[in-house]
């Protein structure tokens, strides 16, 4: 597809459960962010890769979470024994690798632990 | 750090009149500014950016925003809004030395109402 592309668009869960997301950038953009987006908020910086390693990690919360890219495209974002809180949207962006160069989003992740 | 504050978090606004949705950050350092919207149950779609150059910057669907730097504000305008332009909007700062990368700070969001 022409964007960025996020499974599963919904997904409900128990909390202490284990939960993946994942996201397909579009093809040839180098950069990729995760960001959270909780009701009434804007989103919050997550994670960035440029290429296979993640170059800033800074807004993870906390060591539950963590995202991979192994093969410098798709990544997935694992939170481990979740929490209610934690329910929020979960959006994954790319962009051309230069700064200032447009960050494109996809629809993004909607996350309820219950 | 750097902080992204939007004013209105809600603006009702009737179609056809002009409408201002403002922005003001803070930063230490140089700065790049976006501004994003949201329609109901779609991703952030990009409306403008600010680099470099002139002050005022056009995007599409008819927006516009202003760079200011002394009063650190990026106020996105409209001079006549749509029924369709009814979304949530937000503006955007990335540090331009930040190691060649954007990472963007957001605003709370404003919900841009308009009613026939």
């Amino acid at each position: 597809g022409a964007g960025v592309s996020q499974t599963p668009s919904n997904k409900v869960t128990e909390k202490g459960k284990y939960v993946e997301l994942r996201c397909d950038p579009i093809s040839g953009h180098t950069a990729l962010y995760w960001y959270r987006q909780s009701l009434g908020q804007g989103p919050e910086f997550l994670i960035y890769f440029q290429g296979t390693g993640a170059a800033d990690d800074s807004g993870l919360p906390n060591d539950r979470f963590f995202a991979v890219r192994p093969e410098g495209s798709v990544s997935t974002l694992k939170i481990q024994r979740t929490e209610r809180g934690d329910s929020a949207v979960y959006l994954c962006a790319s962009s051309r690798g230069s700064p200032g160069n447009t960050i494109y989003f996809g629809e993004g992740s909607w996350l309820t632990v219950v | 750090a750097q902080s992204v504050t939007q004013l209105d978090s809600q603006v009702p606004v009737f179609e056809e009149a002009p409408v201002e949705l403002r922005c003001n950050y803070s930063s230490s350092v140089s700065v790049y500014l976006f501004w994003y919207v949201q329609y109901p149950n779609q991703g952030l779609q990009l409306l403008l950016k600010y680099l470099s150059g002139s002050t005022l910057v056009k995007g599409i669907n008819g927006f516009e925003a202003e760079f200011n730097k002394s009063q650190t504000s990026f106020h996105l305008r409209k001079p006549s809004v749509h029924i369709s332009d009814t979304a949530e909007y937000f503006c955007a700062v990335s540090d331009r030395s930040a190691g060649g990368y954007n990472k963007l700070i957001f605003g709370a969001g404003t919900r841009l109402a308009v009613h026939p």
